[in-house]
């Protein structure tokens, strides 16, 4: 089945800086990658996701790329800021529609 | 974007006793919910998946008679945790997806402490 692979597990940045985190997926056949920020005892929240026919999508601060072939997908986030330090998962969904996670990053800004 | 509300957002219960949390999509109709449980400072874990209508499909080592899940309407789905131990204590959150989209949404989560 579908393994998600998640990382760093602990990204430190400084405030300002862009901040990347990467996941690599098993299954040729998953089509759909979300990513979620969670902060602390709350649930996750949708930030982007992607679809397996487009390479790379942006929403004004947040970009995700995908590379099919090499079966990785990342998260960009430019010009950090306090508010964006949290836990973020990815995700792909699998040939039987269901959501397998990585393990999570938690990404520290740095005043 | 679609809103999904969990009740009761933390709950202390008594060992022995059963408490109930809810999932509710307030804007969409939810063919599927899923349940998962997180402890600290690790991932999501998919206890079930729920579909209106029908018994849940659990995951392995996911004890059905312990965690019963009910999926009455296109809107509500409850976790029954049965009597509940310390060792359950944990994060429980619900998600849900319209139809066969893609795009799932979270509740903010239910913090049970059983003492």
């Amino acid at each position: 089945g579908e393994n998600v692979e998640q990382h760093p597990s602990t990204l430190s940045v400084q405030e300002g800086d862009s901040a990347v985190i990467k996941c690599t997926y098993s299954d040729s056949a998953s089509n759909y990658f979300p990513w979620y920020k969670q902060e602390l005892g709350k649930g996750p929240q949708l930030i982007i996701d992607i679809r397996s026919n487009v390479g790379e999508k942006k929403d004004q601060r947040i970009a995700v790329t995908l590379n099919k072939t090499a079966k990785h997908f990342s998260l960009h986030i430019t010009e950090t800021q306090p508010e964006d330090s949290a836990v973020y998962f990815c995700a792909a969904k699998d040939s039987n529609y269901q959501l397998i996670w990585g393990a999570g990053t938690k990404l520290i800004i740095k005043p | 974007g679609a809103v999904v509300s969990q009740h009761p957002s933390w709950v202390i219960c008594k060992s022995g006793t059963s408490v109930k949390i809810e999932c509710r999509s307030l804007d969409f109709q939810a063919t599927t919910m899923f349940w998962y449980r997180q402890f600290p400072k690790q991932s999501l874990m998919l206890m079930a998946t729920s579909n209106e209508g029908s018994k849940a499909t659990y995951e392995q080592g996911v004890e059905k008679d312990k965690f019963l899940i009910n999926h009455a309407s296109l809107t509500l789905s409850t976790l029954t945790v049965t009597s509940a131990h310390p060792e359950d204590s944990s994060f429980y959150i619900c998600s849900a997806r319209a139809g066969t989209g893609n795009t799932i949404y979270f509740g903010e989560g239910s913090w049970l402490t059983v003492v």
